[in-house]
């Protein structure tokens, strides 16, 4: 496997499941983001971990819960979704999360449906 | 509030039309990038900019940054099909801000 990888390529849930999405980065990188892109609003950035530790969470619902067990893998469980959750889940990575000029490598994302 | 403005939102041309896609900010940034996406699957970048002034050719692909680092273009000279898709613009603010532009839709017809 080369680069970011994400599964489920796509997910259907009810309101009342939970369920997790899986990122795994194959680059090396020290960074790892979640993304939100619905069909109205541009990517919105979620959640941000650096060397494993979250460095930022941009006002999420609690029904969002990231987890990054290492610098490689990133989680996000979901629980108790609403249907206007339903979205493109993209994960990232990058080499660092911080400087001037800091890339990221993006995977093909989760189709998220929440009935 | 957008960081990046990216215009225009929808372009739809004919296969062998030249384009200019346009990132704005009032804001400067330290570097910026373009990505492109095709629907169901994730941004991929095609360059970054550092320099102001600076500008970098992929194929037909032309990235300019302008000189005071707040705004960028792409230019495609000869649309092709296989062109079609989102065009997103970001950019590092701040040293640790990375921000994305709401992102231009390309429908390039044969």
């Amino acid at each position: 496997e080369t680069g970011v990888t994400q599964t489920p390529r796509h997910l259907v849930m009810g309101m009342t499941n939970k369920k997790s999405l899986k990122c795994e980065q194959h680059l090396g990188h020290n960074a790892m983001y979640w993304y939100k892109q619905s069909a109205k609003k541009p990517l919105e950035l979620m959640f941000v971990y650096s060397l494993e530790e979250r460095v930022e969470n941009n006002s999420v619902p609690s029904r969002f819960s990231p987890e990054c067990p290492n610098s490689s893998h990133l989680f996000l469980h979901l629980h108790t979704l609403q249907p206007e959750d339903s979205a493109l889940y993209l994960c990232a990575s990058s080499q660092t999360a911080s400087g001037d000029s800091y890339e990221q490598y993006f995977g093909p994302g989760t189709r998220l449906t929440v009935t | 509030t957008q960081l990046l403005k990216q215009s225009p939102q929808f372009l739809s041309i004919q296969e062998g039309e030249n384009l200019t896609v346009y990132c704005n900010s009032s804001s400067v940034f330290s570097s910026l990038q373009w990505y492109r996406q095709e629907p169901g699957e994730g941004p991929v970048l095609l360059v970054t900019v550092v320099t102001g002034g600076e500008v970098k050719k992929l194929k037909r692909l032309t990235f300019q940054f302008g000189d005071a680092r707040k705004d960028s273009s792409l230019h495609i000279t000869a649309a092709q099909t296989g062109d079609t898709g989102l065009y997103l613009c970001a950019g590092v603010y701040n040293f640790n801000k990375f921000y994305f532009g709401s992102g231009t839709k390309l429908n390039v017809k044969p």
